[in-house]
This record gives structure tokens, C-alpha cells and sequence, in this order.
């Protein structure tokens, strides 16, 4: 059974401040790994995704994937309060079918 | 707006009701999924149709019923379907298997199923 964890939260955080997003996964052979964001009442929408070792930047979020220790992150800096959300970790191999993790809430408040 | 559209956004039936959802895309994508978001759990994948063949089912009750008559096109239908069966549903549609490492699953805005 593959699986993706997440911490449930709610993650509470000030405007301004560095949100860290954590997700660990089960399978090994997985290849590829997304972030997708949640708003309330809407559908997931991906925000990143990673597949190599290290750290890959895109504006204020950063995927952070370390296969040895099968854990991927995502930081948002100077977070907003339009990111709260929920944020999924999403994690595939070579089915090309991801594997969802339950989504961690963000709170950013002002 | 994702390129991937969902009718109804919201429907309430009954438990003897027959109903069919309907998700539509437009991005030439050759794969299809419908998934259940429940509150507090994760998205559960039901179905999945590449190139219109189904080739995954998750273990789903015969109460949902998947149709795929094309690559653009995806159907569930409902009939005799259970309180519990209340939920968000969710298309997506993914493009070839190539690609999809780098570029995944896009979602419909989802239809808000409520039985009652």
C-alpha cells in the first residue's frame, strides 16, 4: 500500500513569516512529487512539482526532495494571507498515477 | 480555469434517484479520473480511462457507474446511492504518459453530491 502523510495541521502562521509544508512518503521507487493548494469549496491546484534531489524555486515557494530519507516540503515565504489553504502533497511513480496525502491546512493570519 | 469543466457544481438526490455527472476537457489529454473528496480524508481515486479504456477501479461500489465514450468526454452515473456517498467529486485528465512526470493531473472545479 503506498502512502503519502501529512501533518493534518491547521499550520498557523503571521503574515510575513516562512510556512513549512512537510510530507513523507512510503514508496521508494515514487519519481515524482507535486504540491498542489486548496482553497475552500474549490479543487486542487498545482502549485510545483520536483523530481530531482535538492531544492527547486519558483517566486516565494520552495520543493525541498530528499529521496534517501523519502521526504518532501514546501516553504512559502512572506506568506500571505491568500495562501491559506490546503495544501496536498502528491507523490507518483511509474504507474503515472499519483498518490495523495490528506492535505495540510495553512493559516496565515494578519 | 483549468481547461477541464464539470456539470452539475451541485446536486442533491435522492437515495432512489438515477443521476449522471458529466466532465468535459479540452486539452488533449488522453487520460481521465474521477476521484471522491470527503471531508477529512484524502482524495480517493475511483476510475481511471486512458484512451477511453478503463484501467483502474478502485474498488468501487456498482452503485457509480463510469462512461468515457471519448477522450474528452467522462460520465458517472449514480443510481441507489447511499448518505455516505455525500461528497465532492472530482475529474481530472492528465496528458500522455510521457509527460506526465513533469506535468500532471488538472482538475474540474468538482460537483457537491448530496444524498439525502
Amino acid at each position: 500500500q503506498k502512502e503519502v502523510e501529512q501533518n493534518s495541521g491547521p499550520l498557523s502562521v503571521p503574515e510575513g513569516a516562512i510556512a513549512s509544508l512537510n510530507c513523507t512518503y512510503s514508496d521508494r521507487g515514487s519519481q515524482s512529487f507535486f504540491w498542489y493548494r486548496q482553497y475552500s469549496g474549490k479543487s486542487p491546484e498545482l502549485i510545483m512539482f520536483i523530481y530531482s534531489n535538492g531544492d527547486k524555486e519558483d517566486g516565494r515557494f520552495t520543493a525541498q526532495l530528499n529521496k534517501a530519507s523519502q521526504y518532501v516540503s514546501l516553504l512559502i515565504r512572506d506568506s500571505q494571507p491568500s495562501d491559506s489553504a490546503t495544501y496536498l502533497c502528491a507523490v507518483m511513480g511509474g504507474s503515472y498515477i499519483p498518490t495523495f496525502g490528506r492535505g495540510t491546512s495553512l493559516i496565515v493570519h494578519p | 480555469e483549468t481547461g477541464v469543466t464539470q456539470t452539475p457544481r451541485h446536486l442533491v438526490m435522492g437515495m432512489t434517484n438515477k443521476k449522471s455527472l458529466k466532465c468535459e476537457q479540452h486539452l488533449g489529454h488522453n487520460a481521465m479520473y474521477w476521484y471522491k473528496q470527503s471531508a477529512k480524508k484524502p482524495l480517493e481515486l475511483m476510475f481511471v480511462y486512458n484512451f477511453k479504456e478503463q484501467t483502474e477501479n478502485n474498488s468501487v461500489p456498482s452503485r457509480f457507474s463510469p462512461e468515457c465514450p471519448n477522450s474528452s468526454h467522462l460520465f458517472l452515473h449514480l443510481h441507489t446511492l447511499q448518505p455516505e456517498d455525500s461528497a465532492l467529486y472530482l475529474c481530472a485528465s492528465s496528458p500522455p504518459a510521457a509527460a506526465r512526470y513533469t506535468d500532471t493531473q488538472y482538475f474540474g472545479p468538482g460537483t457537491r453530491l448530496t444524498v439525502l
